[in-house]
């Protein structure tokens, strides 16, 4: 069975210091694996996502996620923080082909908080 | 595009009552989801479809039934809400050619109260 799991429920970072949020997973093939943010009372928003290729991700607002095999990992990471990244982030893992539709399962999540 | 777009955004049920929440999507995705979000939990997926008049079970689906008659809806059902159902739902669709999923469109979710 597939699994996903965020060490850190709650991480707090000063504004401007760099930032690593962890995913570990659980997948019996080939992963494919995102990371989601969600700002308080909204929806979710991919921030990138890996299936081959670089091991390191660039996505959206400045993360980026390095693929480690031998680890199982997917950890995202920031150079800078800044407020506005204050919000719940999920990493998640999921089938990568038609024949395994069952929907990614995702992490319970890892509660940022930006200290000013 | 609207993407996909759940509709409602909010309800309150009372204990033993029913409702449907739609989920629509305009990307022609063959595969469509529902999931609950609860504090603490991450995301859940609840039933999934890989096609028009296919649907199959999550991980938690006892309370919830679907339906997919179009491609385009797929609907999630609460025949005797309870307490427990209190979430928020998210809808997502994904589309799947060439041997890969490309990636996961979600809706922007409905806050459900059972009281």
């Amino acid at each position: 069975a597939q699994s996903v799991t965020q060490p850190d429920i709650h991480i707090t970072v000063s504004e401007g210091a760099s930032l690593e949020l962890r995913c570990n997973y659980s997948y019996g093939a080939t992963p494919y694996l995102f990371w989601y943010v969600q700002s308080p009372g909204q929806g979710l928003q991919l921030l990138l996502k890996y299936f081959s290729g670089d091991t390191l991700v660039q996505g959206i607002k400045g993360f980026e996620a390095e693929f480690k095999r031998s680890q199982s990992s997917f950890n995202l990471r920031k150079p800078s923080v800044h407020w506005s990244d204050a919000a719940e982030y999920f990493c998640a893992v999921g089938p990568a082909t038609g024949g395994g539709a069952d929907g990614p399962t995702f992490g319970k999540g890892t509660h940022l908080i930006i200290q000013p | 595009n609207a993407g996909v777009t759940q509709t409602p955004k909010f309800r309150v049920l009372k204990t033993g009552q029913s409702m449907t929440l739609l989920c629509a999507q305009d990307m022609n995705h063959e595969y469509m989801y529902w999931y609950r979000q609860d504090p603490g939990m991450g995301l859940r997926l609840i039933h999934y479809s890989v096609g028009e008049g296919t649907t199959a079970k999550g991980e938690v689906p006892d309370g919830y039934n679907v339906s997919r008659l179009k491609k385009q809806n797929f609907l999630l059902g609460l025949e005797s809400a309870a307490p427990s159902q209190t979430s928020v739902y998210f809808c997502a669709s994904s589309y799947s050619g060439s041997g890969h999923v490309r990636g996961y469109t979600f809706g922007s979710g409905t806050r459900l109260t059972v009281v």
